[in-house]
């Protein structure tokens, strides 16, 4: 089993739709949880964190944990053609060890 | 800002030739990494290093070094390029304690 499993999509959304990106993890001592976006040729940039559970908003992204789940949402809300990339989902394990998704992409259609 | 820097976007090596990568970031950071990143594969964790002169392997070691001798430089070690480490290699690094990690630009690396 990976430590952090991810849907690999594609994931197609209309523009201004809610686009939602699901990630679930093993370590249940997992404390620490991010989400990264990564255009075609790029390096992933760290858009979202989160340590407890319920839900955290940043302007157009929120983040959800629910740790008895083990699972990590991302939504995006009003999505944009800019939005589309893959996003990796990442968790910080008890050993203070990163384990990274594999990520899904996202495309947002004009 | 943090600022993670790599000296290569992009490298053509030989067989058999030995690569340098490097990677510096201006942050004071603990914590460096050396990640491959492979179509359907993800990332894939290669060396880590928690402090100056110290490493840790990662899940894919094989045929790879790498050397911290100053806490802002960490650099990735090809012994003998193979064409299967054909690959975009991304550095990153972090405080620690459940921070984040920051990735350099990457540099992609063409082994013929």
């Amino acid at each position: 089993q990976k430590e952090v499993e991810q849907n690999s999509g594609p994931l197609s959304v209309p523009e201004g739709a809610i686009a939602s990106l699901n990630c679930t993890y093993s370590d249940r001592g997992s404390q620490s949880f991010f989400w990264y976006r990564q255009y075609s040729g790029k390096s992933p940039e760290l858009i979202m964190f989160i340590y407890s559970n319920g839900d955290k908003e940043d302007g157009r992204f929120t983040a959800q944990l629910n740790k008895a789940s083990q699972y990590v949402s991302l939504l995006i809300r009003d999505s944009q053609p800019s939005d589309s990339a893959t996003y990796l989902c990442a968790v910080m394990g008890t050993g203070n060890q990163f384990y990274f998704g594999t990520g899904t992409s996202l495309t947002v259609i004009p | 800002d943090v600022k993670v820097t790599q000296s290569s976007r992009y490298l053509v090596k030989r067989t058999g030739e030995k690569v340098f990568l490097e990677c510096v970031q201006d942050m004071d950071h603990e914590n460096m990494f050396w990640y491959r990143q492979d179509p359907g594969l993800g990332l894939r964790l290669i060396y880590f290093s928690y402090d100056v002169k110290m490493k840790e392997k990662g899940d894919i070691p094989e045929g790879y070094s790498v050397s911290r001798e100053k806490k802002e430089r960490f650099s990735l070690i090809l012994e003998s390029a193979s064409t299967n480490q054909t690959s975009m290699y991304l550095c990153a690094s972090s405080s620690g304690g459940g921070e984040t990690q920051y990735f350099g630009p990457g540099t992609r690396l063409l082994v013929l």
